[in-house]
């Protein structure tokens, strides 16, 4: 089975401009999770997404928001760039991300902004 | 969600086996305990889980002690690529939480 996916692996943007991930699941995965990576604060949840719906929301202001489409892909937007978005951008996908499911972390996106 | 205690880092010598340890003293019943690896700059990789036995898969075995109070993650043949950041997650095992909670982990450094 393919892993998850995501694109673009790189990406540079400056101040003010918005930004749209993409994560595709492992086929069958069902929900996606979206993780922010940054050297001060360490992993920290975005939202999860199950069925098209987000079932659960980190500790992130509005500007961060995502979507899930039918086919369980899922992206997510920032918008109003700011210099501490910078981070890596990390999608975990798992068939039902309840406490027994194993959610499988994609590559990441790692996005500058400047 | 139970908090984890993992000494920042540690080493090991190539070929030699790795353990490492995790404290989950306020863990519950009702919680796994998860580990994750990340080489730099890349994505979290599964290794193994466990509630209350002991787990042995293709990458690790996990030793989770009778109190379930804390936990030890055992790479048998440690390699050069094994060099990671070692994260101890516990987790709920239903209900509606369904994120995990990174701490900073275990450096891991395997030296030739």
């Amino acid at each position: 089975k393919a892993g998850v996916t995501q694109t673009p692996r790189y990406l540079i943007k400056t101040r003010g401009q918005q930004v749209t991930l993409s994560c595709s699941p492992i086929s069958g995965h069902r929900s996606v999770s979206w993780y922010q990576q940054t050297p001060g604060q360490g992993l920290q949840f975005l939202f999860e997404y199950f069925s098209e719906t987000q079932r659960n929301k980190g500790n992130f202001p509005g500007r961060f928001s995502g979507r899930q489409f039918s086919n369980s892909r899922s992206e997510m937007n920032v918008s109003t760039l700011e210099l501490g978005d910078s981070a890596l951008y990390l999608c975990a996908s798992s068939f039902e991300a309840r406490g027994t499911d194993t959610q499988y972390f994609g590559p990441g996106t790692r996005l500058t902004v400047l | 969600d139970a908090k984890t205690t993992q000494p920042p880092s540690m080493d090991c010598a190539e070929g030699r086996a790795a353990n490492l340890p995790c404290n989950h003293s306020t863990i519950s019943g009702n919680e796994y305990v998860y580990w994750y690896r990340q080489i730099h700059s890349q994505g979290p990789q599964y290794i193994i889980h466990g509630l209350k036995n002991n787990e042995t898969n293709e990458m690790a075995s996990l030793i989770i002690t009778e109190d379930r109070k804390s936990s030890t993650l055992i790479l048998p043949h440690a390699t050069l690529r094994d060099t990671a950041v070692y994260y101890c997650i516990v987790r709920p095992r239903g209900g509606s939480n369904y994120k995990l909670t990174f701490g900073k982990g275990t450096l891991l450094t395997v030296n030739p």
